[in-house]
């Protein structure tokens, strides 16, 4: 069982909607990182959350340290939004653990 | 200011050989942290440098190094090259690399490896 579990692996929406992307974790972790990642590879930092909630624009991200669960939201949906989206933990060695990413296609 | 910057963006190899990475951190920033990407396990944590020391390393074979200079350029080499190191090799900056920092991400090396 991988230590960083996302779900869905693939989302498919229609311009406008309200998207979850979820990620539960199995390790003791000293932050979360939300990363977006475009076609070509290049990756950008979202989010960084020891706790609550942050928000940015139409994105929002949430984390429950006790459950060990966050959410990313993304609020109003555009075919830009699509990206594949990755959750990444650090973990109490002080690497990044990343999980699988979720495919994200917003359709106009 | 200017971003990450990687070079080269792209690279092909045969088995066997070894090859060398490149990145350019953020002016100011003296980590960097490099990652592998595959297709078939995703985003892995190969090594950071801080201050031109390793600071935390992967679990990856000792074909993988790496190093800092005191500009906090880094490299990373991958010696006798095989097949599965084909990936994408990212290299990320910040600024002291605590774990509240945000890092900032380079475009990548893509490598193939035939």
């Amino acid at each position: 069982k991988n230590e960083v579990e996302q779900s869905p692996q693939n989302l498919t929406a229609q311009e406008g909607e309200f998207i979850t992307i979820n990620c539960s974790y199995s390790v003791g972790i000293s932050a979360l990182h939300w990363l977006q990642q475009h076609p070509g590879g290049g990756i950008v930092s979202l989010f960084m959350l020891s706790s609550g909630k942050k928000k940015h624009g139409r994105l929002i991200a949430t984390i429950n340290i006790q459950e060990k669960h966050s959410s990313l939201h993304i609020t109003a949906s555009h075919p830009r939004d699509s990206a594949v989206y990755i959750c990444a933990v650090r973990g109490n060695t002080d690497k990044l653990i990343f999980g699988t990413g979720t495919r994200l296609q917003v359709f106009p | 200011k200017a971003g990450v910057t990687q070079t080269p963006r792209y690279l092909i190899k045969t088995r066997g050989q070894q090859v060398t990475l490149s990145c350019s951190p953020i002016s100011g920033h003296r980590s960097v942290s490099w990652y592998q990407q595959t297709p078939g396990q995703g985003l892995q944590f190969l090594f950071e440098y801080f201050s031109e020391t390793q600071r935390n390393k992967g679990n990856f074979p000792g074909r993988f190094s790496g190093r800092q200079f005191s500009n906090s350029r880094s490299e990373m080499n991958v010696s006798t090259l095989e097949l599965g190191d084909s990936a994408l090799y990212l290299c990320a900056s910040s600024f002291g690399g605590t774990v509240q920092e945000t890092q900032y991400f380079g475009p990548g090396t893509r490598l193939l490896v035939l």
